[in-house]
């Protein structure tokens, strides 16, 4: 199994509510990533966890909040969005946080924040 | 943070043609990757040149790097209508930093 998978593929949301993306791959990777991509833009980093660890936060607003339950998952949390907040979120693995890795993508949650 | 810049922004070629694709990037790099990104999709892995290659090929994917220019390029030689695609330039610095950082971003078109 070489997928990463994210659910759900599609969200809408109102700024008052509260969500979860999913993310799950069964690789073995340690290394996890939220990335986050507005249109005709490069993917942005948000987080990364390393050994279920978080190991960088991009100075992302507090009204995202990742989750690494264990190895094989990783949730992006969100409460109180803003419509700026409509974006591409992708989340990512790797065996490892070293510089020589790959990174395997997942498709992406497309969020809409009204 | 961008670290690389890509260009051209766009481009728009006929089926069987070559298409070069450049990245430059602001620090010294482990190594140069290339990703491809179908619209609205997730990223697919095409290509990695370590910082002491110069030239790498895979299959029709040809890469080169040129770390005193801090730059490097993508060549799809013979394209075809599915090659149509955004391609990203990445890089981790080489100062510890555990995240890849990614290029700008070129559209490629290929018209059949």
């Amino acid at each position: 199994d070489t997928e990463v998978t994210q659910t759900p593929k599609h969200l809408v949301m109102g700024m008052t509510n509260k969500k979860s993306l999913k993310c799950e791959q069964h690789m073995g990777h340690r290394a996890m990533y939220w990335y986050k991509q507005k249109a005709k833009k490069p993917p942005e980093l948000m987080f990364v966890y390393s050994y279920e660890k978080l190991s960088i936060n991009e100075s992302v607003p507090s009204r995202f909040s990742p989750e690494c339950p264990n190895s094989s998952l990783l949730n992006l949390h969100l409460h109180a969005l803003q419509p700026e907040d409509s974006a591409l979120y992708l989340c990512a693995s790797s065996p490892s946080d070293s510089s020589n890795e790959k990174l395997f993508f997942g498709s992406g949650t497309q969020l809409s924040v009204l | 943070s961008q670290q690389g810049e890509e260009d051209p922004q766009a481009l728009s070629i006929q089926e069987g043609e070559n298409a070069t694709m450049n990245c430059s990037y602001k620090t010294s790099i482990n190594n140069l990757q290339w990703y491809r990104q179908n619209s609205g999709r997730g990223l697919v892995h095409l290509i990695l040149i370590r910082s002491n290659e110069r030239e790498k090929h895979s299959g029709r994917l040809r890469v080169t790097l040129d770390t005193s220019k801090k730059s490097g390029s993508l060549l799809i030689t013979a394209s075809r209508a599915a090659d149509t695609a955004s391609y990203f330039c990445a890089t981790h610095g080489d100062t510890g930093r555990r995240a890849l950082t990614f290029g700008s971003g070129t559209r490629l078109q290929v018209q059949p």
